[in-house]
């Protein structure tokens, strides 16, 4: 089985702007979690989407958004870019009968 | 409050020792999931190990098994025979809401070194 795509590997982007970054699950999972790591807060949650409805919401401003599509491919978007958004952003899908997380190699955003 | 504590910065361990990475945790749920993460370099979260709170015995995956204490809200991973591709970040992770996928809480993680 193919594990979490995650596209772009890398973004460079500048204040203001907006971004989009996929996922795309194991086949067969339906929940998509994401996450946000810096070097000074850690690992936050930002949502969770099953069933193409966010289920679980972390804290994070409106700025920070996401959706998931049929086939359970979910993109998140970060609008008005922030310097302080720089960031790995990692998803992680989870299947219907277990209770593990399986993450992607993540997506690193550089915003200047 | 639901919050992981990781005390171990940073670890050092020789080559083919075992190791011991603590982890302690926060919740009034009942039902949990505790899990533990290896974080290379590279930055993928690879998935080692799982503990549900109701599970009677310690969870085993090859060279790593999980030391888990309930009451004392404690999930020590320990790693025998380390070996050299084992450095990296370590970091200790509870799901409060117990087999619905969703929402991970993480420790602040220990960057484990093994030296030859």
């Amino acid at each position: 089985k193919a594990g979490v795509t995650q596209t772009p590997r890398y973004l460079i982007k500048t204040r203001g702007q907006q971004v989009t970054l996929s996922c795309s699950p194991i086949s067969g999972h339906r929940s998509v979690s994401w996450y946000q790591q810096t070097p000074g807060q850690g690992l936050q949650f930002l949502f969770e989407y099953f069933s193409e409805t966010q289920r679980n919401k972390g804290n994070f401003p409106g700025r920070f958004s996401g959706r998931q599509f049929s086939n359970s491919r979910s993109e998140m978007n970060v609008s008005t870019l922030e310097l302080g958004d720089s960031a790995l952003y990692l998803c992680a899908s989870t299947g219907l009968v277990e209770d593990t997380q399986y993450f992607g190699p993540g997506t690193r955003l550089t915003v200047l | 409050a639901q919050k992981i504590t990781q005390t171990q910065p940073g670890m050092f361990v020789q080559e083919k020792e075992a190791v011991t990475l603590d982890c302690t945790y926060d919740t009034s749920d009942p039902s949990y999931g505790l899990f533990w993460y290896k974080q290379p370099s590279s930055g993928e979260m690879i998935f080692l190990i799982y503990q549900g709170s109701y599970d009677q015995q310690n969870a085993t995956e090859g060279r790593y098994s999980l030391n888990f204490q309930k009451a004392r809200k404690s999930a020590n991973l320990v790693i025998s025979a380390s070996q050299l591709g084992d450095s990296a970040m370590y970091f200790c992770a509870m799901n409060p809401i117990y087999n619905q996928g969703g929402k991970l809480i993480f420790g602040q993680g220990t960057e484990l070194s093994v030296k030859p």
